[in-house]
């Protein structure tokens, strides 16, 4: 299958500051890409999907100022936790597929501790 | 709407027994049906895919699932346990609908191998 990547796969910051976490498709291009969020021992969350050269469109109950997404071009979208507090902390997930009605390929997830 | 019941949240079986692991969904639409495995701080791998074709579906690594309309259920199954199946397991709904790419996921099923 294709291969979507994430990175970085952890990362620790401090409460405040801002962190980017970017997904990519290396072998495709991705039209549509997925954010999830998981928290510990429970099932993944969609938080927005976005389309290449639009704006994302939000979950309910996900605050557009503090998760920015980013898809600039085909194969990249990026995911910015602005402000960060540790109640962030999560693993979040990201998943590209490339067009309407095909598989969704998952990235391996990246690990957000705030501290 | 669409939602996806996982009624199992942990499931224990000794190596070379049988798995089961039990699901069950609702959709207003007629529905696309996945499993995705997934190991600890890992993203997800699709096992297998249910969509409007063949009711028995078989993926990798020796699993296999029967989509029953009657039941609305796709439980998941293997004939024999191997000790690197111990990881969490997803069932996903998606609307077999043009342009909806919208997956629901369950709750999530911890499988344990027992020695």
């Amino acid at each position: 299958g294709a291969v979507v990547s994430q990175h970085p796969s952890r990362v620790i910051c401090k409460s405040g500051t801002s962190v980017k976490i970017e997904c990519r498709s290396l072998d495709f291009q991705a039209t549509t890409m997925f954010w999830y969020r998981q928290f510990p021992k429970q099932s993944l969350m969609l938080m927005a999907t976005s389309n290449e050269g639009s704006k994302a469109t939000y979950e309910q109950g996900v605050e557009k100022d503090k998760f920015l997404i980013n898809h600039a071009s085909l194969t990249l979208s990026t995911l910015t936790v602005t402000s960060a507090h540790p109640e962030d902390s999560s693993f979040y997930i990201c998943s590209a597929k490339l067009r309407l009605n095909t598989e969704a390929f998952f990235g391996q997830g990246t690990r957000l501790t705030v501290v | 709407a669409q939602s996806v019941t996982q009624l199992d949240s942990h499931v224990s079986v000794s190596e070379g027994t049988p798995v089961l692991l039990r699901c069950n969904y609702s959709s207003s639409y007629s529905p696309s049906l996945f499993w995705y495995v997934q190991h600890p701080n890992k993203g997800l791998q699709l096992l297998l895919k249910y969509t409007s074709a063949a009711t028995l579906v078989k993926g990798i690594n020796g699993f296999e699932a029967e989509f029953k309309k009657s039941e609305t259920s796709f439980h998941l199954t293997k004939p024999s346990a191997h000790m690197s199946d111990a990881a969490e397991y997803f069932c996903v709904v998606r609307p077999l609908l043009f342009g909806n790419e919208k997956l629901t996921f369950g709750t999530g099923t911890r499988l344990t191998i027992i020695p």
